[in-house]
């Protein structure tokens, strides 16, 4: 199984402040079509997952541009460029370049 | 608009099966490249994937789990079955069922039902 590693664990940030969550997986999630199989996931309290980002870096619909995603190969990142209340959350990456489908632990951002 | 929903047993027995289904709207398990997936979360823990069902009615489980794993679906209900067999305390979970599109993977999910496994 690939194992994805999210660091750091939790993070209190200051609404306007930028804030970054690095993810990295054991094997490469780089496919021989050229798309690298990176998503991230903000699960707000008490509710159910929801993608922000695909592939790496696109975002999903609806997603804030203050939302960013970067990275290749093994190591990948999500940027806040300015964090606000509603960012507050679990953010979990996941690859799914092999089966199983893989999740990092999460990384809790909260407010300061 | 894409919305799934959750449903099944809120309490069950060690040793019992756990059957849950996925109601979903706004899109149709007949299109290509289109796919229904279940995955868990036990309480104050970290997501978990059970189970992958496409369109073509290929299916892909959790090898830790895959024996006690069974996904299928009803196309013409608009839905997706999961069961859990020999349930056991540590499969207490909220299980959450959502959508695989082309190009998009668990873009859409449903709310989650809490399953708790207690004699």
């Amino acid at each position: 199984d690939i194992v994805m590693t999210q660091t750091p664990l939790s993070l209190s940030v200051t609404p306007g402040q930028p804030a970054s969550i690095s993810c990295k997986s054991s094997q490469s999630l780089l496919h021989s079509d050229g798309k690298t199989y990176l998503y991230w996931y903000l699960q707000k309290p008490g509710q159910p997952p929801q993608l922000l980002i695909s592939e790496v870096s696109n975002r999903f619909s609806g997603v804030p541009d203050r939302f960013s995603g970067s990275g290749s190969g093994t190591d990948f990142t999500l940027r806040i460029s300015r964090v606000e209340a509603e960012d507050v959350g679990v953010y979990y990456c996941m690859q799914s370049i092999l089966l199983p489908l893989t999740f990092g632990g999460g990384t809790k951002v909260e407010i300061k | 608009q894409i919305t799934l929903k959750e449903s099944g047993p809120t309490l069950v027995k060690p040793t019992q099966t756990l059957t849950l289904t996925c109601t979903f709207s706004g899109f149709s398990l007949s299109t290509s490249g289109v796919g229904v997936g279940w995955i868990r979360q036990p309480p104050g823990k970290a997501l978990e994937w059970l189970a992958l069902l496409f369109w073509d009615d290929d299916k892909r489980y959790s090898p830790s789990l895959k024996s006690r794993l069974t996904i299928t679906k009803d196309t013409s209900k608009n839905q997706v079955v999961l069961t859990v067999t020999n349930m056991d305390p540590v499969d207490t979970a909220t299980y959450y069922c959502a959508h695989k599109g082309y190009g998009e993977l668990f873009a859409y999910w449903g709310q989650g039902t809490l399953v708790t496994v207690s004699s």
